[in-house]
This record gives C-alpha cells, structure tokens and sequence, in this order.
C-alpha cells in the first residue's frame, strides 16, 4: 500500500532563515506530487504541483520554490522566511491527477 | 480556469439530524469531484468521491449527488454524530489539469 511521510512535524523558525520541508512517498511509482499551505482556520492553497522529475508547476508567486530530485520525493524551500510563510504545509500524491491523498503535514511558526 | 465555490461557510445542527454543504463548479469539462474531511489539526481525508457519469453516490451516511447540468455536487450526511465534527472540502478535478480546485471549506458542528 502506499504512504506519504512529512519532516519534520513541526518547525519553529525565525524571520530570514532558511526552509527545508521533505516529503516521500511509497509504494507507487511515478506519482504526481503537490505541495500545499494552510493559514490557520482557512483552505488548502496549492503551491506547487510535479508531474515528473525535476518538472515543477508554479501556482502563486512566493517567497518559497520546490524541487523533485528523485521520483517519490518532494522538497519545499525557502532562502529568507517571511512572517506570512507560518501555515500548516501539507504534501499530497495522485496517479493522473485524480484522487489526492495528504501526508501528515508540517506545522510551521516564523518568529 | 476552474472555481470552485462552497456554501456554507459554517453550519451547525443537532445531533441526529441531516447536514447539506453544496459546491458549485464553472467548467462543464470538469469530471471528478471529491468531498475530504479535516479534523482539527489534522490531514485532510478522501471520505468520498463521484465521477461524471454518476448522478449520486451513496456510503454508509454520507451521500453525494451531482448535477451536471447546474454544474454543483452537494454532501449529505444523514444521522449525524459528534465526530461528523470537522472541515469539509469539496474539489473538482479539470480533465487533463492534474489537479484539483477546492472550495472554500465548510467548518460542521454537530450540537449534542
């Protein structure tokens, strides 16, 4: 069966630092891989989506950048963290673009 | 390109009674159409899903029918209980897009 894993959990960082939010996933084999943010109390914003290796997908301009080295994994990134990055980051994998299944989640608070 | 709009924002009922949260969707190319619960602090999970060539969808208490006509889907969950307690998030999946559009979210809470 196939699981999707996060790290770290949670993660408290200050303003300016930098960001490294993993994500894999097992048990499926070229998976269409997404990465979203959740403000506290509102909805899922997509920020990025990957069809494929090193193919990236850009919803909204931001602070942030993803990249896909390898097949199941997906990395979300940032060089200088904003006060408005803090949210609930939660990675999602589908074959086809069809059912999405969430990770756990990373919960993020910017100092 | 796709949107998606939900309503309502919030609804509360007792427990026991029936709850409707209903979606509107404005590409007629859209085909699949999912409904995910979240739980305070928690995943977002699939609790049930509809594709276009079905009209309504049935599993355990929980329900979904789609018009496609009028281009909304709507959740139905019959006999509510406390643990229906969450967020509810319909999507929409635009053939070929790969990926969804969410609505806005409706926060459920089930009155004791």
């Amino acid at each position: 069966s196939q699981t999707i894993h996060q790290w770290p959990a949670t993660l408290v960082q200050p303003v300016g630092s930098p960001l490294s939010l993993e994500c894999t996933v097992e048990g499926t084999s070229n998976p269409n891989l997404y990465w979203y943010r959740q403000a506290a109390g509102r909805g899922l914003q997509l920020l990025f989506y990957s069809v494929g290796i090193g193919q990236i997908s850009s919803e909204v301009p931001q602070n942030l950048s993803a990249s896909r080295p390898q097949d199941r994994q997906f990395i979300l990134s940032s060089k200088k963290l904003l006060l408005s990055d803090s949210g609930f980051y939660l990675c999602a994998w589908s074959v086809l673009g069809d059912t999405q299944y969430f990770g756990p989640g990373t919960r993020l608070t910017v100092l | 390109g796709e949107n998606v709009e939900q309503h309502p924002s919030t609804l509360s009922v007792q427990e026991g009674d029936s709850a409707v949260i209903k979606c509107t969707y404005s590409d007629s190319a859209s085909n699949y159409f999912p409904w995910y619960k979240q739980e305070l602090g928690k995943r977002p999970q699939l609790i049930i899903d509809i594709r276009s060539n079905v009209g309504e969808k049935k599993d355990q208490r929980i329900a979904v029918t789609l018009n496609k006509t009028a281009k909304h889907f709507s959740l139905h969950i019959t006999e509510t209980q406390p643990e229906d307690s969450a967020v509810y998030f319909c999507a929409a999946s635009l053939q070929g897009a790969q990926k969804l559009v969410f609505g806005q979210g409706t926060r459920l809470t089930i009155n004791p």
